[in-house]
């Protein structure tokens, strides 16, 4: 089945480094991808979509762009603020199914 | 816009009664919403999928008796825990999905903490 694995965590930088959290999926038909963010105590907030290949998703400094070939989607930021210290989870959704598959999440902490 | 609500929050509840869950889409209209269930510091595990007006398409080894899922209107999909044990507690998160957009995001609530005594 679809299936989604990130990089393990947790993951601590210093304000302003360089951030990539790596994805890579298995599927069998052609999924669309998600970053979602998760704040403490709080929901799932979309943070970046691509829906399909060579699309390149980008809000608020994050980008991740969908490469087939590598079956990857890695989320990558310039500088890190200690705002961003949250818990990140890559997702895709099979174009013929509605259920998003998660992989395990990866916590960021960013320190000042 | 896409905003999901949840209500309540948070609840605590003694073992053996049972809790409902509401999950609203505020202003879009979804004909799919899911439930998921979180443990502490790990991944959203997929409950069930309820589809408006019909009979929500459980997970395997959830329990439909227990976990009871109505989707009654476009904009309302509740959840109820019957008979709970503290084995219930956890992290419990509902999204919908637009009706209206073509790819298959999810628009996430912010979550209800249920603790079992």
């Amino acid at each position: 089945g679809d299936s989604v694995t990130q990089m393990e965590g947790p993951v601590t930088l210093s304000e302003e480094a360089f951030l990539t959290i790596n994805c890579t999926y298995t599927a069998t038909g052609y999924p669309s991808l998600f970053w979602y963010v998760q704040y403490p105590g709080e929901g799932l907030q979309l943070l970046l979509k691509a829906t399909k290949a060579d699309d390149k998703g980008s809000n608020k400094g994050f980008e991740a762009t969908y490469r087939k070939e590598t079956t990857s989607f890695h989320l990558e930021k310039g500088s890190v603020q200690v705002s961003d210290s949250a818990v990140y989870f890559c997702a895709l959704s099979d174009q013929g199914a509605q259920k998003l598959v998660f992989g395990q999440g990866t916590r960021l902490t960013i320190n000042p | 816009g896409a905003v999901v609500s949840q209500h309540p929050s948070w609840v605590i509840c003694k073992s053996g009664t049972s809790v409902k869950i509401e999950c609203r889409s505020l202003d879009f209209q979804a004909t799919t919403m899911f439930w998921y269930r979180q443990f502490p510091k790990q991944s959203l595990m997929l409950m069930a999928t309820s589809n408006e007006g019909s009979k929500a398409t459980y997970e395997q080894g959830v329990e439909k008796d227990k976990f009871l899922i109505n989707h009654a209107s476009l904009t309302l999909s509740t959840l109820t825990v019957t008979s709970a044990h503290p084995e219930d507690s956890s992290f419990y998160i509902c999204s919908a999905r637009d009706r209206d957009v073509s790819y298959n995001e999810q628009f996430f609530g912010p979550g209800t903490r249920l603790t079992v005594l």
